[in-house]
């Protein structure tokens, strides 16, 4: 089975500041990984994945994550964060190998505030 | 600009009715997943279909909730008799489907209150 578990339920931030939201999962078996983002009154869209090779991946709106396999973890950052990322971002996990059943879990959520 | 539709946005019912919330997935996705989001649980699976058949709806209570795909741009979500802690956001999200189709759209959501 696997699992995600996002520490930080909550995070506030002030705007041009750095950010990194942390995600570590658990799994017996390899991996993909994702961070989908939600904003207020929206479905989830997906901000960036890691399927395999270079294990820093770039995503939409300036975000990126970085792989670790030795921590289990899949981080996500953004450098300089503008007032429109508050949102609530999501990391989840797949089992590649698992064919015909693709399903996604998700961890709990972290609540990004951007503060001006 | 393809997107997941779903029906109604917004849902108030009293304890006993009968809800039903209605999901248009991509055309040409063929993977269909229900969600339902809440403060306490977060984001659960409830079921998902596959060329509309069910591929595992082990996450829904299966006395009260039901999920069909009478066809391929339709998918069904009912609850009867609905209860208060049944009210949530539920939200629809499609994909291709396959080991490489990796990114699940999904809808906006249908936000239920059961009074």
């Amino acid at each position: 089975a696997q699992s995600v578990t996002q520490l930080d339920s909550q995070v506030p931030v002030f705007e041009e500041a750095p950010v990194e939201l942390r995600c570590n999962y658990s799994s017996s078996v390899s991996v993909y990984l994702f961070w989908y983002v939600q904003y207020p009154n929206q479905g989830l869209q997906l901000l960036l994945k890691y399927l395999s090779g270079s294990t820093l991946v770039k995503g939409i709106n300036g975000f990126e994550a970085e792989f670790n396999k030795s921590q289990t973890s899949f981080h996500l950052r953004k450098p300089s964060v503008h007032i429109s990322d508050t949102a609530e971002y999501f990391c989840a996990v797949r089992n590649p190998s698992n064919f015909g059943n693709e399903k996604l879990t998700f961890g709990t959520g972290t609540r990004l505030t951007i503060i001006p | 600009d393809a997107r997941v539709t779903q029906t109604p946005r917004h849902k108030v019912t009293e304890m006993g009715q009968e809800v039903t919330m209605r999901c248009q997935p991509i055309l040409g996705h063929n993977t269909v997943f229900w969600y339902r989001q809440t403060m306490m649980q977060g984001l659960e699976l409830l079921a998902y279909f596959r060329n509309r058949a069910p591929l595992d709806d082990s996450g829904m209570p299966k006395d009260r909730f039901s999920a069909e795909m009478p066809d391929a741009t339709l998918a069904t979500l009912k609850i009867q008799p609905s209860e208060p802690r049944d009210s949530a956001v539920y939200f629809c999200a499609s994909a291709r489907g396959g080991l490489d189709a990796y990114e699940q759209f999904f809808g906006p959501g249908t936000r239920l209150t059961v009074l």
